[in-house]
């Protein structure tokens, strides 16, 4: 089956404090895992990619074939990583490929 | 470069209505792609066009069809609806290539009655 959990619906956090938002795949080919974010009032845009490798506002994401996992992480997060963030697995089938979703997990920000 | 541009925003439907949700695709993009997005919910994969052609479908009934346009506008028809149809549907495009990101629309809400 394809899948994609994220296991969190809401991470809370401090400003300046370590995140880590979770995210573990099902497919049985050879994955492509993206990033997605959603800003208050704004359209679902990328992230990052894995097959990138970069980081972007700070943030990092590594794939983990063993543990079927692509956990995006940022040292010291800031009040404007606020956000809904989605992880998503490109799934090729019959000749097209379709992005599957995860439920979400809210990221918040305190000062 | 233009982004993607969904219309109408905000629609209100009634039970066995049908309904047209339009999209325009980025520039330089030849493949759209239609998702529905429940309340709480990730983005679900309705189907996907490419050459006007639809070449993908999710778990979505046949009332659920659509449309590309040669110059890769899209739309998105849903016939006989149904409150559970009631979501944000999001149109996003991209190239051909799986690792192409999707570039996505603001969404229509559309709410059944």
């Amino acid at each position: 089956a394809q899948r994609v959990t994220q296991p969190e619906k809401l991470l809370s956090v401090f400003k300046g404090a370590p995140v880590e938002l979770k995210c573990n795949y099902s497919y049985s080919g050879s994955p492509e895992l993206f990033w997605y974010v959603q800003y208050s009032r704004q359209r679902l845009q990328l992230l990052l990619r894995h097959i990138s490798r970069e980081s972007i506002k700070g943030f990092t994401a590594d794939l983990n074939k063993g543990e079927t996992s692509f956990h995006l992480k940022k040292p010291f997060a800031q009040e404007e990583d606020s956000a809904m963030y989605y992880c998503a697995l490109s799934a090729l089938s019959g000749g097209y490929n379709k992005l599957i979703f995860g439920a979400g997990t809210r990221l918040a920000v305190h000062p | 470069e233009t982004g993607v541009t969904q219309s109408p925003t905000h629609l209100i439907k009634t039970r066995g209505q049908q309904v047209t949700l339009r999209c325009s695709s980025q520039s330089g993009h030849n493949t759209v792609s239609w998702y529905q997005q429940a309340l709480g919910q990730g983005p679900q994969f309705i189907f996907q066009y490419y050459r006007e052609e639809e070449n993908g479908r999710g778990n979505f009934p046949p009332r659920f069809s659509g449309l590309q346009f040669p110059n890769y506008s899209s739309e998105l028809n849903v016939n006989a609806l149904e409150l559970d149809d009631s979501a944000l549907y999001l149109c996003a495009s991209s190239t051909r290539f799986r690792e192409s990101p999707l570039h996505f629309g603001n969404g229509t809400r559309l709410t059944v009655t």
